[in-house]
């Protein structure tokens, strides 16, 4: 079975502008979770989403948006970029969260310049 | 106080010897305790997953919960260089609401 997938999986950007970021999680799976990674902060949850739902949501600014589509993949979507939003952007899919356990695509490594 | 807390290392131990990895906890909801392995630009990846206190041992790891403690620990027996990464604990409070909450990752180098 195919694993969490991640596109891209590198990206430059200059400040200011925007990026989409896509997943494609493992198959059967409806959850999708997203995490930013920094060396910093470590793991920081952005969101979830189940069912085209966003059920839960970390502490990021309005900036940072996403959405499921009704074949579970889903897409995180960040505007007017920052240098702090460079970091490693995680998925993570789940056949039944809380009854499951997470797995994680490869990410896409953003740099903002 | 965090809600998790984990020694970022770096750990460096030659090979074969036995490495603990610890983490210690605060909120008392977590229910699902869990181990990634994260190589070098890579995505973590699941190593334990367990939900009661006690060991649980799946080849050369052993992953133990100690729930009254709120601390948890991983072992790697007669460890490789191909462990060199950095291990994450992560726990889940057992909602529908798909967050895990992960320590900052302990650092650890397998010399041969």
């Amino acid at each position: 079975k195919a694993g969490v997938t991640q596109t891209p999986r590198y990206l430059i950007k200059t400040r200011g502008q925007q990026v989409t970021l896509s997943c494609s999680p493992i198959s059967g799976h409806r959850s999708v979770s997203w995490y930013q990674q920094t060396p910093g902060q470590g793991l920081q949850f952005l969101f979830e989403y189940f069912s085209e739902t966003q059920r839960n949501k970390g502490n990021f600014p309005g900036r940072f948006s996403g959405r499921q589509f009704s074949n579970s993949r889903s897409e995180m979507n960040v505007s007017t970029l920052e240098l702090g939003d460079s970091a490693l952007y995680l998925c993570a899919s789940s056949l039944d969260p809380g009854k499951e356990t997470q797995y994680f695509g490869p990410g896409t490594r953003l740099l903002v310049l | 106080q965090k809600e998790v807390e984990q020694d970022p290392g770096p750990l460096s131990v030659p090979e074969g010897a036995i490495v603990s990895l610890n983490c210690t906890y605060s909120n008392s909801a977590f229910q699902y305790f869990m181990w990634y392995r994260q190589y070098s630009r890579k995505g973590p990846e699941l190593l334990m997953y367990t939900y009661s206190s006690g060991n649980k041992e799946d080849g050369r790891f052993t992953a133990q919960v100690d729930k009254s403690s709120k601390y948890i620990s991983l072992f790697i027996r007669d460890s490789q260089p191909s462990d060199s990464a950095t291990y994450l604990c992560a726990f889940d409070r057992g909602s529908t609401l798909g967050r895990l909450y992960f320590g900052r990752g302990t650092q650890l180098t397998v010399w041969p």
